[in-house]
């Protein structure tokens, strides 16, 4: 069966320093990952998404993550917060055998100034 | 604008009236989904559609009703609502699904309240 875990339900970062969210994943199969990003009482939107071409995959507003098959971790970071990134963040899998997507239970991001 | 719309946005309700709550997407997508979010549980699948009149189960669908007779729309329906339904439900649609690396495409969300 395939699980998302997201290891930390809150993370809290100072405004410049860089940022880490975890995600790691148990998947039979070749695996499609993805990070959402929910702002305060808004819809997702799609951060990035690893299709097997590149390990390191770069995606919006500065946001990367780095898929390692042998860690079954996909982590996702910034160089440096911005205040506009306190957000709750969800990993997600998908695999094609199974027709569904499932989602880690979540990361909110907090930013201080 | 492509985009996934879902009505109502706001729906408060008593236990047992039943409800639709509909989705609609306008980018000729094959595949759609349903979730409900709460807290510390992340987004939960309750059913999912591959076309039109092809629907199946998610992780949590017990209480709850689709259908799929075209290809833009997707109702959910609560047909005897009881308060452990109150969430925040999301409506999602994809080209093609997780059978390719499709991204999904997420509407505004509908926060129900059973009462």
């Amino acid at each position: 069966a395939q699980s998302v875990t997201q290891l930390d339900s809150h993370v809290s970062v100072s405004e410049g320093t860089p940022v880490l969210l975890r995600c790691n994943y148990s998947s039979s199969y070749s695996p499609s990952l993805f990070w959402y990003v929910q702002h305060p009482n808004k819809g997702l939107q799609l951060l990035l998404k690893y299709t097997s071409a590149a390990t390191l995959v770069k995606g919006i507003n500065g946001f990367e993550a780095e898929f390692k098959k042998s860690e079954t971790s996909f982590h996702l970071t910034k160089p440096s917060a911005h205040m506009s990134d306190a957000a709750e963040y969800f990993c997600v899998v998908s695999e094609g055998n199974f027709n569904k997507f499932y989602f880690g239970s979540g990361t909110k991001l907090n930013v201080k100034p | 604008e492509a985009q996934v719309t879902q009505n109502p946005r706001y729906l408060i309700t008593v236990t047992g009236k039943k409800l639709t709550v509909t989705c609609s997407q306008n980018m000729n997508h094959e595949y759609m989904s349903w979730y409900r979010q709460d807290p510390g549980l992340g987004l939960r699948q309750i059913y999912y559609s591959m076309n039109v009149e092809v629907t199946d189960k998610g992780d949590v669908p017990e209480g709850y009703k689709v259908s799929r007779k075209e290809k833009r729309n997707f109702p959910l329906i609560l047909e005897s609502p009881s308060p452990n339904q109150t969430s925040l439900y999301f409506c999602a649609s994809s080209p093609l699904g997780p059978r390719t690396t499709d991204t999904q495409y997420f509407g505004p969300g509908t926060r129900l309240t059973v009462l």
